[in-house]
C-alpha cells in the first residue's frame, strides 16, 4: 500500500530564516505530487504541483519554491521566512491517471 | 475565481440528526466529485466519492447526493455522531491534466452530545 510522509510536523522559524518541508511517498511511481497551504479555519491553496522529476508548475506567486529531486520525493523551501507564511503545509499525491488526491499528515509551521 | 462553491461554513448538528453540506459547480467538464473529512491538526483524509452517471452514493452513514442538471452535489452524514466533527470539504476533479482538483472552502461541522 501507498504511505505518504512529512517532516517535520511541527516547526517554528524565526523571520527570515529559510525553510524546507520534505515529502516523500511509498509504494508507488512517477506520482503527481502537491504542495498545499491551509491557514488557519481556510481552505485548502495549491502551492506547487509536479509531474515529474524536475517539472514544477507554480500555482501562486510568493517567496516559496518547490523542487523534486527525486521520483517520490518533494521539497518545499524559501530562502527569507515571511509572517505570512505561517500555516498547515500538505502535501498530496495522486496516481499519474486518477482523480483522487491523497494527503500527508502536515507540517505546521509557525513564522515568529 | 472559486470553482467549487460550498456552504454552509459551519454547522452545528446535534448527536443523532443528519448534516447536510452542500456544494455547487459550472464546469461541467467536472467529471468526479469526492468528499475529504479533516481533524483537527490532520492532513484530509478521502471519505466518499462519485460519478456523474450516478445520482446518489451511500457508505454506511455517509451518502452523496448528485444532481447533474442543477451542478449541485451534497453530502449527508446520517445519525451524526460526535466523532463525526471535523472540517469537510468537497472537490471536482476533471479528467485531464495534473492540476485537476479543486476544493470547496470547507465546513466545519459540530455534533454536540
Amino acid at each position: 500500500s501507498q504511505t505518504i510522509h512529512q517532516w517535520p510536523a511541527t516547526l517554528v522559524q524565526p523571520v527570515g530564516s529559510p525553510l524546507s518541508l520534505e515529502c516523500t511517498v511509498e509504494g508507488t511511481s512517477n506520482p503527481n505530487l502537491y504542495w498545499y497551504r491551509q491557514a488557519a479555519g481556510r481552505g485548502l491553496q495549491l502551492l506547487f504541483y509536479s509531474v515529474g522529476i524536475g517539472q514544477i508548475s507554480s500555482e501562486v506567486p510568493q517567496n516559496l519554491s518547490a523542487s523534486r529531486p527525486q521520483d517520490r520525493q518533494f521539497i518545499l523551501s524559501s530562502k527569507k521566512l515571511l509572517l505570512s507564511d505561517s500555516g498547515f503545509y500538505l502535501c498530496a499525491w495522486s496516481p499519474i491517471v486518477q482523480d483522487e488526491q491523497y494527503f500527508g499528515p502536515g507540517t505546521r509551521l509557525t513564522v515568529t | 475565481q472559486q470553482q467549487v462553491k460550498q456552504s454552509p461554513q459551519s454547522l452545528i448538528v446535534q448527536k443523532g440528526g443528519i448534516s447536510i453540506i452542500n456544494c455547487a459547480y459550472e464546469n461541467t467538464a467536472f467529471d468526479y466529485f469526492p468528499w475529504y473529512q479533516q481533524f483537527p491538526g490532520k492532513g484530509p483524509a478521502l471519505l466518499i466519492a462519485i460519478r456523474p452517471d450516478v445520482s446518489e452514493k451511500k457508505e454506511g452513514r455517509f451518502t452523496i447526493s448528485f444532481n447533474k442538471s442543477a451542478k449541485q452535489f451534497s453530502l449527508h452524514i446520517m445519525d451524526s455522531q460526535p466523532g463525526d466533527s471535523a472540517t469537510y470539504f468537497c472537490a471536482a476533479s476533471l479528467q485531464t491534466g495534473a492540476n485537476n482538483l479543486f476544493f470547496g472552502t470547507g465546513t466545519r461541522l459540530t455534533v454536540i452530545p
